[in-house]
């Protein structure tokens, strides 16, 4: 089972700010917190990642909590490219099933005109 | 550099009969998993391939099988297919360096398989 809880949905006006929430209240020390999305019947983009520190690329930023029990996916100038489904993924750094990407439901973000 | 290529892109085929599917993976990339994505079940774990063996498995039949090639390429095959093997399946790769630290996986556009 995913060990992410994420909202089913959630709608954005373009051009403003997304805020994807997700809990992972029983992260452990060696797992990372991974998010991807998928647009329709596409294959799942990597986004980011992170252990503890917030993260940015030039896609968005990645917000953990100093508990590590919580991060927010930030996408800071929503487009209309950017309606798809959001994956939150805890995934260990070590091999076996651990390493394994576990998805949940996800997130469907719908950015309106 | 190229991304992760799938082929074929879609196919149809009718139970009973069986299939394979290809991947290949960003060059350096050593690891491949394949994945399987259903509307009721979601996208869920099949097997993953470093260095020509087979490393994990998730939880699906015998008729579920793959291998790796030693230049990283792999196939998934499905033996004697059934209405529910339906799915959209997904192979990813990563660069993987070593037996432990998991490298993050690059998802291809996957292969749309339809049985009837």
């Amino acid at each position: 089972d995913a060990k992410t809880t994420q909202p089913p949905s959630m709608d954005c006006a373009e051009g403003r700010a997304a805020n994807l929430p997700c809990n992972h209240s029983t992260i452990s020390g060696n797992e990372y917190v991974y998010w991807y999305r998928q647009i329709h019947s596409q294959g799942p983009q990597y986004i980011i990642h992170g252990l503890k520190n917030n993260e940015t690329n030039e896609m968005a930023s990645l917000i953990i909590t100093e508990d590590r029990k919580s991060s927010t996916l930030i996408l800071p100038h929503a487009t209309l490219r950017d309606t798809a489904v959001y994956y939150c993924i805890v995934r260990s750094y070590y091999g076996g099933s651990q390493g394994n990407l576990i998805f949940g439901k996800g997130t469907k973000l719908s950015v309106k005109p | 550099k190229a991304g992760v290529t799938q082929t074929p892109r879609y196919l149809i085929k009718t139970r009973g009969q069986q299939v394979t599917l290809s991947c290949s993976p960003i060059s350096g990339h050593r690891s491949v998993s394949w994945y399987q994505q259903t509307p009721g079940q979601g996208l869920q774990f099949l097997f993953e391939y470093f260095s020509e063996t087979q490393r994990n498995k998730g939880n699906f039949p015998g008729r579920f099988s793959g291998r790796q090639f030693s230049n990283s390429r792999s196939e998934m095959n499905v033996s004697t297919l059934e209405l529910g093997d339906s799915a959209l399946y997904l192979c990813a790769s990563s660069r993987q360096t070593g037996e432990y630290g998991q490298e993050t996986q690059y998802f291809g556009p996957g292969t749309r398989l339809l049985v009837l």
